[in-house]
C-alpha cells in the first residue's frame, strides 16, 4: 500500500479556499486516491476520490497532476464547521473491499 | 435513519471484564468492518467481513472476537480487558465495489 504524507495542521480563516497537498510517490497503477473528514467524536466520512486529473463535487475538488504523485483537496470558502480532521488514503479498488489504511491526516483549524 | 449504528456509544469498564459492542447497517452492504482508533488518533483496521466470513484479521489479540449473525450486524466481543484496549471503535460497511465506507459514530470503550 502507498505511503502517504500530510501536513499534521493547518489554519485558516473562514471564506477563504483551503488547499490540502498529500505526497504518495509510491502510487501504484491501479491506486486511487480518497479523502476522508473526521470531526472530533464522530467516524470518517466520505469526500472525495479520483484517479487523475481533477474531480469536483459539491463539498471540494481534488486535483491529482499527471504524474499522479501527489494530490491536492480543495476546500472552497471554508467554514467554522469545516475544522476537521482530513486523511488522504490510497488504495487498489479493484481488487474489491479492502480497508482504508489511515495516516495521520492533516487538522484543519477554521478560524472566524 | 442512522446507516451504520453503534452501541453502546461509551462504555466504562474495569481490567479483566468481557463486554461487546455492536454494530448495525441498514445499507444493505455487504462488507463490514472493525477499526480502532487509539488516544494518538490513528485509525487502524482490525477485522473485516464479507457475507458472514471473515476475510480480514490483522494483528489482534485473541482476546478480540468478532462475530457476525447476520450481513447486517458485526458485533465485536473482547474477553480480559486491558488498559491498552481503551480506544475509540469504529464500525464501517462498504458495498461491493463501491468509492466509499460508511462509518458509525463510534464507541469510546475506557479500561480503568
Amino acid at each position: 500500500l502507498a505511503k502517504t504524507t500530510q501536513p499534521i495542521s493547518m489554519d485558516s480563516y473562514e471564506g477563504q479556499e483551503v488547499n490540502i497537498t498529500c505526497s504518495h510517490n509510491n502510487i501504484a497503477t491501479n491506486d486511487y486516491i480518497t479523502w476522508y473528514q473526521q470531526f472530533p467524536s464522530q467516524g470518517p466520512r466520505f469526500i472525495i476520490q479520483g484517479y487523475k486529473t481533477k474531480v469536483t463535487n459539491e463539498v471540494a475538488s481534488l486535483f491529482i497532476p499527471a504524474d499522479r504523485k501527489s494530490s491536492t483537496l480543495s476546500l472552497p470558502r471554508v467554514s467554522l464547521s469545516d475544522t476537521a480532521v482530513y486523511y488522504c488514503l490510497v488504495g487498489d479498488k479493484s481488487r474489491g473491499n479492502t480497508p482504508l489504511v489511515f495516516g495521520k491526516g492533516t487538522r484543519l483549524s477554521v478560524i472566524a | 435513519d442512522t446507516a451504520v449504528s453503534q452501541t453502546p456509544k461509551y462504555l466504562v469498564t474495569q481490567m479483566g471484564n468481557d463486554k461487546s459492542i455492536k454494530c448495525e447497517q441498514n445499507l444493505g452492504h455487504d462488507t463490514m468492518y472493525w477499526y480502532k482508533q487509539d488516544s494518538k488518533k490513528f485509525l487502524k483496521i482490525m477485522f473485516s467481513y464479507n457475507n458472514k466470513e471473515l476475510i480480514i484479521n490483522e494483528t489482534v489479540p485473541n482476546r478480540f472476537s468478532p462475530k457476525s449473525p447476520d450481513k447486517a450486524h458485526l458485533n465485536l466481543h473482547i474477553n480480559s480487558l486491558e488498559l491498552g484496549d481503551s480506544a475509540v471503535y469504529f464500525c464501517a460497511s462498504e458495498d461491493r465495489g463501491a468509492v466509499e465506507q460508511y462509518f458509525g459514530p463510534g464507541t469510546r470503550l475506557t479500561v480503568t
